[in-house]
């Protein structure tokens, strides 16, 4: 079946230290893919997303790039700073549904 | 800029109890969801409503019934409340389904049943 898999948190990283959240995933068909991110208290906003092979999705500093011949989506971020701290969550909407599927969650910590 | 707005956003049940949770957006999305989401779990869809006039089951859907009253509100409903369903809810829209439309989230309501 259509599944997200993502690295387990808790992750820890220093202010300025290089990110990386691995995300696979396993869909029949296209699907589109996406990076939430929730912060203390708060409901999932999109941080990015990509809707086909070879796209990249960016915002805030963060990147994405949809790899089919991987099934990954990682995130990615050159330089953390303290306000990066929160829940990501990588997920999949394929088409002809109306379901989108979630990864359980990576949290990230940055301290300065 | 409201977006999606759920209420209650605290409420605590006791075993048995019934209760509404309310969602409204104001973007025009043709599409409306629920989900919980349980530590180390994700999110979970209990219930969608792809657009006016239809609801479908989702992953989790057992206990809980769904009314579209129209086009902005997408209500969520508890009949009897069991332990097991406490959870931080969610409501979420999006313009349609297909799946390159960005899901629009809430702020979630905390639900706790004793």
């Amino acid at each position: 079946g259509n599944s997200v898999t993502q690295m387990e948190g808790p992750v820890t990283l220093s202010e300025e230290a290089f990110l990386t959240i691995n995300c696979t995933y396993t869909a029949t068909g296209y699907p589109s893919l996406f990076w939430y991110v929730q912060y203390p208290g708060e409901g999932l906003q999109l941080l990015l997303k990509a809707t086909k092979a070879d796209d990249k999705g960016s915002n805030k500093g963060f990147e994405a790039t949809y790899r089919k011949e991987t099934t990954s989506f990682h995130l990615e971020k050159g330089s953390v700073q303290v306000s990066d701290s929160a829940v990501y969550f990588c997920a999949l909407r394929y088409s002809s549904a109306s379901k989108i599927i979630f990864g359980s969650g990576t949290r990230l910590s940055i301290r300065p | 800029n409201a977006g999606v707005t759920q209420t209650p956003k605290f409420q605590v049940l006791k075993t048995g109890q019934s209760m509404t949770l309310q969602c409204a957006q104001d973007m025009n999305h043709n599409s409306m969801y629920w989900y919980r989401q349980d530590p180390g779990m994700g999110l979970r869809l209990i219930y969608y409503s792809a657009s006016e006039g239809t609801t479908d089951k989702g992953e989790v859907p057992n206990g809980y019934n769904v009314s579209r009253l129209n086009k902005r509100e997408f209500s969520l409903r508890l009949e009897s409340a069991a332990p097991s369903q406490t959870s931080v809810y969610f409501c979420a829209s999006s313009v349609t389904e297909d799946s390159g439309n960005t899901i629009y989230f809430g702020e979630g309501s905390w639900l706790t049943v004793v």
